[in-house]
């Protein structure tokens, strides 16, 4: 399996407090991603990263942010949380960006 | 934009019976085209993939896809299947003209019955 790891894998948080999620690989895949699973919707892409300090943003980016300081880290933060950013967030990583994505177990978060 | 397109958010099968999940996608070049599985509270795993070469593509647990361009699809299949099989399905594109990072269809839930 490849070596990625999502902390925290569940989380509860108030409405209006910041959250920040963290991606960590020992791959050293160049691209990371996050993408956000809800019912309906499958997987969305929320930001990505081509390289340390390279990132772009994805169709659902609204309301989050990411770093990107070593190749083997990738923060996503919510910088206000909101009830409509309860989900199941999902990192990944691939070699480029047409290679297969290697996925985290995922990060529950609940915004109450 | 590139798209992919899952015909079908359930799909429900008896077991031992044929599996087919639906994937059509949006390119006016041949993309890359990947399948995904996702178990229950887990994150996805590669199924199988189509970069070029051979259209007939097999993958892990007796799955396999086939690249039409005329129709561009890429419709997973499976001879027999077994209760393990029950989980969510993914296809996924990547290139065809279009950014290399992969966008998801949204996914299809194969039920299988005793």
């Amino acid at each position: 399996d490849a070596g990625i790891t999502q902390s925290p894998r569940h989380k509860v948080t108030e409405t209006g407090t910041p959250v920040t999620l963290r991606c960590h690989q020992t791959e050293n895949h160049r691209y990371m991603y996050w993408y956000r699973q809800d019912p309906g919707h499958g997987l969305r892409l929320i930001h990505y990263s081509y390289g340390v300090k390279d990132t772009d943003k994805g169709e659902v980016s609204d309301g989050y942010s990411v770093s990107r300081s070593k190749t083997e880290d990738f923060l996503l933060t919510l910088e206000s949380a909101t009830s409509s950013q309860t989900s199941v967030y999902f990192c990944a990583i691939s070699e480029r960006g047409n290679t297969e994505a290697f996925f985290g177990q995922g990060t529950r978060l609940t915004v109450v | 934009a590139q798209s992919v397109t899952q015909l079908g958010s359930h799909v429900s099968v008896s077991e031992g019976a044929l599996v087919l999940l639906r994937c059509n996608y949006s390119s006016s070049v041949p993309p890359y085209l990947f399948w995904y599985v996702q178990y229950p509270n887990q994150g996805l795993q590669l199924l199988l993939k189509y970069t070029t070469g051979a259209t007939l593509v097999k993958g892990i647990n007796g799955f396999e896809a086939e690249f039409k361009k005329s129709e561009t699809s890429f419709h997973l299949t499976k001879p027999s299947a077994h209760m393990s099989d029950a989980a969510e399905y993914f296809c996924a594109v990547s290139g065809g003209g279009g950014s290399y990072i992969p966008t998801f269809g949204r996914g299809t839930s194969l039920i299988v019955h005793p």
